[in-house]
């Protein structure tokens, strides 16, 4: 069964601390996964996309890092600020597709405290 | 650009009454897509639409829902007789073909359904 599952589910850090989430999937075949933010009341935005041939993959604060062959991706925040509180979620994608099907985790909920 | 744009931004209405959410996407996207989200089941695609037809609604929960998309400026989700467990956020999105993996969500309606 196509799944992905992302830890922990909450998480709560000290503004200037790093934190690193994570995201397992068992969807296959694989096409890419991305990272979103969602602010409280506001829509996904996406952070980071990423393939099968890519690894690692940075915007500003943000890395995320992609196992293709364990089927885990973790995105680390450096440096967290306020702005930084969110739900992160990770969406992986199939090739069944042009499109490809769309598979959701349930989010990880981030605060961070001054 | 403005942006996915959705109304209303909130909508509540009782048990059996018709609900229409409306979505305008970024212009010269050709793909858009309707979500739920919930706190038990995080997002789900309910059904998109390329170059207005209708491609994929599995994810469309029952006969009660239903999209259309007239044009390329403008979409429908509609909900008849709406149900108390209907209550969500509705997001918006859409995407340009030459982007393949970048969606630009919009603000979501929240619908509440007593």
């Amino acid at each position: 069964k196509n799944q992905v599952e992302q830890s922990p589910q909450s998480l709560i850090i000290l503004e200037g601390k790093n934190c690193t989430l994570q995201c397992n999937y068992t969807v296959s075949p694989f096409s890419n996964l991305r990272w979103y933010k969602q602010d409280t009341g506001r829509g996904p935005v996406s952070l980071t996309i990423m393939t099968f041939s890519e690894n690692t993959k940075s915007n500003r604060r943000y890395t995320a890092t992609l196992d293709a062959d364990t089927k885990q991706s973790s995105l680390h925040i450096t440096a967290s600020q306020l702005s930084d509180s969110a739900s992160y979620i990770c969406v992986v994608s199939d090739r069944g597709s042009t499109l490809g099907r769309l598979y959701f985790g349930r989010g990880t909920q981030l605060t961070v405290w001054p | 650009d403005a942006g996915v744009i959705q109304s209303p931004r909130h909508e509540v209405t009782e048990m059996g009454q018709e609900v229409t959410l409306r979505c305008k996407p970024i212009s010269g996207h050709d793909y858009l897509f309707w979500y739920r989200q919930t706190m038990m089941r995080g997002l789900e695609l309910l059904i998109y639409f390329n170059n207005n037809v209708p491609i994929d609604d599995s994810g469309m929960p029952e006969d009660r829902f239903s999209a259309k998309m007239p044009n390329a400026s403008f979409s429908t989700l509609k909900i008849q007789p709406s149900e108390p467990r209907d209550s969500a956020v509705y997001f918006c999105a859409s995407r340009s073909g030459t982007h393949f993996y970048e969606q630009y969500f919009g603000p979501g309606t929240r619908l509440t359904v007593t």
